[in-house]
């Protein structure tokens, strides 16, 4: 049973280009979180999606961020017009019932270096 | 601000040493969480206390809840250069739909 299977692992882009990170959930799951890591730092949350529904997105910035989750295919963050802050590490993480009953299953980060 | 703020930030002790990190939070909890990051690479979960339990075990790991104090804290037993990691906590808000991190306790473990 593969685990959450994030990719690209490492990212490069230019400022003012657009990075899609993609992730497939553990087999099973249809609760889909993604969470941003700065160096040294713990995660913040940034949205939890259900299939074609997005539940909380009380993390995600206004503007330039924005996730999907659609019926068929893998959980989508995508940046647009990325500036150098948005270098970070993106963990996605999924679950198969709400976050009340249990652990989350973390995928192993897409790190997106922005020059 | 962070829900879960771990307590110390770094440690580093011996191998065959016991480590102790501390989390504490702010309002009430469903449960609690912690998790484990190796360097560049993802969490893996750990154990989970649920607001109604006082202390549970796995394995070297013992983790105790005091909902009064809103803190809880993760014991590792006969430590090994193996559990060298940063150390999270999470805890999951009454009416919230997401886990909330800790900056976590970074662990090294000198052979």
């Amino acid at each position: 049973n593969a685990g959450v299977m994030q990719n690209p692992r490492h990212l490069v882009r230019r400022r003012g280009q657009e990075a899609r990170l993609r992730c497939s959930p553990m087999k099973g799951h249809s609760h889909v979180y993604w969470y941003r890591q700065l160096p040294e730092e713990g995660l913040k949350f940034m949205v939890y999606l259900q299939k074609e529904n997005i539940i909380d997105e009380s993390g995600m910035p206004k503007e330039r961020f924005s996730a999907e989750f659609p019926k068929e295919g893998p959980s989508i963050l995508r940046i647009q017009q990325v500036v150098r802050g948005d270098s970070a590490a993106y963990f996605c993480a999924s679950s198969p019932d709400s976050p009340n009953t249990g652990e989350l299953f973390f995928g192993e980060g897409s790190r997106l270096t922005v020059l | 601000s962070q829900q879960g703020e771990e307590d110390p930030q770094a440690l580093s002790i011996q191998e065959g040493e016991n480590a102790t990190m501390n989390c504490s939070y702010k309002t009430s909890i469903n449960n609690l969480q912690w998790y484990r990051q190796n360097s560049g690479r993802g969490l893996v979960h750990l154990i989970l206390i649920r607001s109604n339990e006082r202390e549970k075990h796995s394995g070297r790991l013992r983790v105790t809840l005091d909902t009064s104090k809103k803190s809880s804290s993760l014991l590792i037993t006969a430590s090994r250069a193996a559990d060298t990691a940063s150390y999270f906590c999470a805890t999951l808000l009454g009416s919230a739909r997401q886990l909330t991190f800790g900056s976590g306790t970074q662990l090294t473990v000198l052979p």
